[in-house]
């Protein structure tokens, strides 16, 4: 399985908390993203990394932001979380964006805001 | 963008072939085609993928028809442990490069 630790693995907040959830990977692949997914949404795509300090939007990236200071540590901010973003979210990684290359996944975190 | 059509759901018995259909009529010649299976409270787990010809690798095995429009996972000998829902992906270039479109999925339940 593909080096990818996701952190934490499940938090409640409050609704107006700042959250930020961190994906860690050991493999050293370029491509980072973030995706959420929730029932009858499939995942859907909310920032990706194409480098160190290199971000791009998704499709569903309002109310989130994300940075990637080192190869291996990509985060994602809720600035002011609201009840909308409940979810699960997962990071995932790819050695390149070319579509013969898979993306792999790690476990995800669940996010609870009240 | 190509779309898939997938069963909602099959069981298979332990220790026999699980065969799961995909249909992705609108398939492009350069779009891959990618499986992948989720295990209850796990992230997407990545199977694997073909552009025409079959693949198989330690997991399965995978066979798209010549015209491309339709593709079969199939696993070999289905354990317990392969209850999942799997999913197949026509992986799509979009506004945000090439990103994977899970749709609903197959529920797979493999029965003692």
């Amino acid at each position: 399985d593909a080096g990818i630790t996701q952190s934490p693995r499940h938090k409640v907040t409050e609704t107006g908390t700042p959250v930020t959830l961190r994906c860690h990977q050991t493999e050293n692949h370029r491509y980072m993203y973030w995706y959420r997914q929730d029932p009858g949404h499939g995942l859907r795509l909310i920032h990706y990394s194409y480098g160190v300090k290199d971000t791009d939007k998704g499709e569903v990236s309002d109310g989130y932001s994300v940075s990637r200071s080192k190869t291996e540590d990509f985060l994602l901010t809720l600035e002011s979380a609201t009840s909308s973003q409940t979810s699960v979210y997962f990071c995932a990684i790819s050695e390149s964006i070319l579509t013969s290359q898979p993306q792999h996944f790690g476990d995800g975190t669940r996010l609870s805001i009240l | 963008d190509a779309k898939t059509t997938q069963p909602t759901s099959m069981d298979c018995a332990e220790g026999r072939a699980a065969n799961l259909p995909c249909n992705h009529s609108t398939i492009s010649g350069n779009e891959y085609v990618y499986w992948y299976r989720q295990i209850h409270s796990q992230g997407p787990q990545y199977i694997i993928h073909g552009l025409k010809n079959n693949e198989t690798n330690e997991m399965a095995s995978l066979i798209i028809t010549e015209d491309r429009k339709s593709s079969t996972l199939i696993l070999p000998h289905a354990t317990l442990r392969d209850t999942a829902v799997y999913y197949c992906i026509v992986r799509v270039r979009d506004n945000y490069g090439q990103n994977f479109v899970f749709g609903p999925g197959t529920r797979l339940s493999v029965l003692p």
